[in-house]
């Protein structure tokens, strides 16, 4: 009964390749996100959405596109997938309503790995 | 811009001794100020946050942690640490005024159990 959920969990790709990671909720939440986690890095963020016509650019968007298909969906591509994008991918949510948006909420992650 | 710093990358502590995880931050006014849990394999799971009130907060798993503005600090601690909580530790601060509520989390704190 998992909130936010992502698939796949584990993806193995080869360089040049076109992945799509996929995340929905049943939080209701407006506000989707999505972070990639390096080691000693902790997480950043990637994009985000405040509504289905609402994308944000993040910190490191470079290389990523996002799709906000519905309220309860937000995918996540690597339009040519490269090594240096292995990572560990969160996505999260959020309500405003709760600490003004900043308590987030996150998926159980999916580990990409680009050969 | 915020910023959040924790300064210990790997702590080894002795199962049921007491354990405390460093966190700086960086912010222009009273921050929203979190920590994650991910357990191996595990996505993240909020242990306590802290908005206002009192700086000493409770969590859950016997966590606390302690909001001290001076020092910009708000550091976890655990009086008797389980196997269990063996996993890795962020630190995040909220930005509730910039656009997106941008969570920025610090580099992780990696906690090994001695038995």
């Amino acid at each position: 009964d998992a909130d936010v959920t992502q698939t796949p969990r584990n993806r193995i790709t080869k360089t040049g390749k076109r992945i799509m990671l996929e995340c929905s909720q049943t939080k209701g939440h407006d506000r989707m996100y999505w972070y990639r986690q390096d080691p000693g890095l902790g997480l950043r963020l990637i994009y985000y959405s405040f509504d289905v016509k609402d994308i944000n650019k993040g910190e490191i968007s470079d290389g990523y596109s996002v799709s906000r298909q519905a309220q309860a969906k937000f995918s996540l591509s690597l339009e040519s997938a490269i090594p240096n994008q292995t990572a560990l991918y969160f996505c999260a949510t959020s309500d405003p309503q709760l600490a003004g948006g900043n308590e987030q909420f996150f998926g159980p992650g999916t580990r990409l790995t680009v050969l | 811009a915020q910023s959040v710093t924790q300064p210990d990358i790997h702590i080894t502590v002795s199962e049921g001794a007491s354990l405390e995880l460093r966190c700086n931050y960086s912010y222009g006014a009273t921050p929203y100020l979190f920590w994650y849990v991910q357990s191996p394999g595990q996505g993240l799971q909020l242990l306590l946050k802290y908005f206002s009130g009192d700086t000493l907060v409770q969590g859950i798993k016997g966590f606390e942690a302690e909001f001290k503005r001076s020092q910009s600090s708000f550091n976890l601690r655990k009086p008797s640490v389980h196997w269990s909580d063996a996993a890795e530790y962020f630190c995040a601060v909220g930005d509730w005024k910039a656009a997106g509520n941008k969570l920025t989390f610090g580099g992780g704190t990696r906690v090994l159990v001695k038995p």
